[in-house]
């Protein structure tokens, strides 16, 4: 089974500043990495999509980066802002199974 | 589209009664996913189908559990009888592998068992 892991669990920035999220993986053999943004009390919006072949995708002030190799993914947010906080969760799928595997997630929040 | 539908949004029962939560996917959607989330143990793939066939229900906590697919656009998750720690967030969650796509969930069902 597909294991994620984020790295941190929790983050506080000043309005501004660039940032890096962290997840790793423990299957390589994986299809889709995909990023999502979660505000509390709601559901899951996807930011951005990874397939395998692919090594970044961007999305406005998102940036988020496949290494399968490594089993690693990072996601980068420029310029943050306050509507930036939100708990932000990695998922994976694999060859195993096409259902995505999610970690726990890391609650940012941006401070004006 | 109007995404993944989940009815109903809020649930609050009695321990020992019956649940059951519902799922319309993304039509042409041939995978569909249930999870549960709480603050303990996060996202948790519960069982999922494709086109409308269990594939992997390991996830299911115990025989209290149950899901079908009756067909592409419906899918029930049932609990009998339910208990106060079967209380979470349930989202379905629908995809493409034809075509590859994203994941697309739910706005989810809070269920409170008392």
């Amino acid at each position: 089974k597909q294991e994620v892991t984020q790295i941190p669990a929790a983050l506080s920035v000043p309005e501004g500043e660039n940032l890096v999220l962290n997840c790793s993986f423990t299957d390589s053999a994986i299809y889709n990495l995909q990023w999502f943004r979660q505000d509390p009390g709601k559901g899951l919006t996807s930011l951005l999509l990874i397939q395998s072949s692919q090594r970044e995708q961007t999305s406005g002030r998102l940036n988020a980066s496949l290494d399968k190799s490594s089993g690693r993914s990072t996601l980068y947010i420029a310029a943050s802002q306050p509507g930036d906080s939100a708990t932000y969760l990695c998922a994976a799928d694999s060859n195993s199974g096409y259902a995505l595997n999610f970690g726990k997630g890391t609650s940012l929040l941006v401070t004006p | 589209d109007a995404g993944v539908i989940q009815s109903p949004r809020h649930e609050v029962t009695e321990m020992g009664q019956e649940v059951t939560l519902r799922c319309k996917p993304i039509s042409g959607h041939d995978y569909l996913f249930w999870y549960r989330q709480t603050m303990m143990r996060g996202l948790e793939l519960l069982i999922y189908f494709n086109n409308n066939v269990p594939i992997d229900d390991s996830g299911m906590p115990e025989d209290r559990f149950s899901a079908k697919m009756p067909n592409a656009s419906f899918s029930t998750l049932k609990i009998q009888p339910s208990e106060p720690r079967d209380s979470a967030v349930y989202f379905c969650a629908s995809r493409s592998r034809r075509l590859n796509t994203e994941a697309f969930f739910g706005q989810g069902t809070r269920l409170t068992v008392v």
